[in-house]
């Protein structure tokens, strides 16, 4: 059964600072997605990363993936406030196409 | 494209009444997914459907949960009888197979 992992689950962060949440996932892969969620908002897709080594970037935030070490990471340069969301990654599980497994979210806050 | 349509977006109800929420999902797409969201127990995939087919329900929770996809163009999730526990956002999703997946925007039910 594929498990996915993200941490931390919470993070409180000041403006400017950078940080980064990670996601480790159990059985191999080939997709991985991360989104975003609002409070009381829907969920809407940030990155797809299909490959091993794959990176995308859009403003402050860039994801990459190691396959190999089963890991992906998004990484926060010089936080606003707007980004304070609910931030989840799920991974597609090959033996069942089209069907992922979700993190349990990170819950980033950034402070003034 | 008008996205994932959900309906209704708000549903209060008392327990033992019967619930339908309805989903339309963006054209083309031949997935659809529904999942269930609480603070308590996070983000859970109760169905999804590939080219209008139960593929994995192993996330509904009970008997008292039903979906069907009649068409493309169109899917329900029905609780019958409704308990208080049931109280979640419902997120209908669609996607290519395999792709990225596009969220509703959720119907809040409140089972009192």
């Amino acid at each position: 059964e594929l498990k996915v992992e993200q941490n931390p689950l919470f993070l409180s962060m000041q403006e400017g600072k950078n940080y980064t949440i990670y996601c480790n996932y159990s059985t191999t892969s080939d997709r991985l997605y991360w989104y975003r969620q609002d409070p009381g908002k829907s969920l809407e897709s940030l990155f797809v990363l299909l490959s091993n080594g794959a990176v995308k970037q859009e403003g402050r935030l860039m994801a990459s993936l190691d396959t190999k070490a089963r890991l992906s990471t998004l990484h926060i340069t010089a936080a606003v406030h707007d980004l304070s969301a609910t931030y989840f990654c799920a991974v597609d599980n090959n033996t069942n196409a089209g069907k992922s497994t979700f993190g349990d979210g990170t819950t980033l806050t950034v402070k003034p | 494209d008008a996205g994932v349509i959900q309906s209704p977006r708000h549903e209060v109800t008392e327990m033992g009444q019967e619930v339908t929420l309805r989903c339309k999902p963006i054209s083309g797409h031949n997935s659809l997914f529904w999942y269930r969201q609480t603070m308590m127990r996070g983000l859970e995939l109760l169905i999804y459907f590939n080219n209008n087919v139960p593929i994995d329900d192993s996330g509904m929770p009970e008997d008292r949960f039903s979906a069907k996809m009649p068409n493309a163009s169109f899917s329900t999730l029905k609780i019958q009888p409704s308990e208080p526990r049931d109280s979640a956002v419902y997120f209908c999703a669609s996607s290519p197979t395999g792709e990225t997946q596009y969220f509703g925007p959720g119907t809040r039910l409140l089972v009192l």
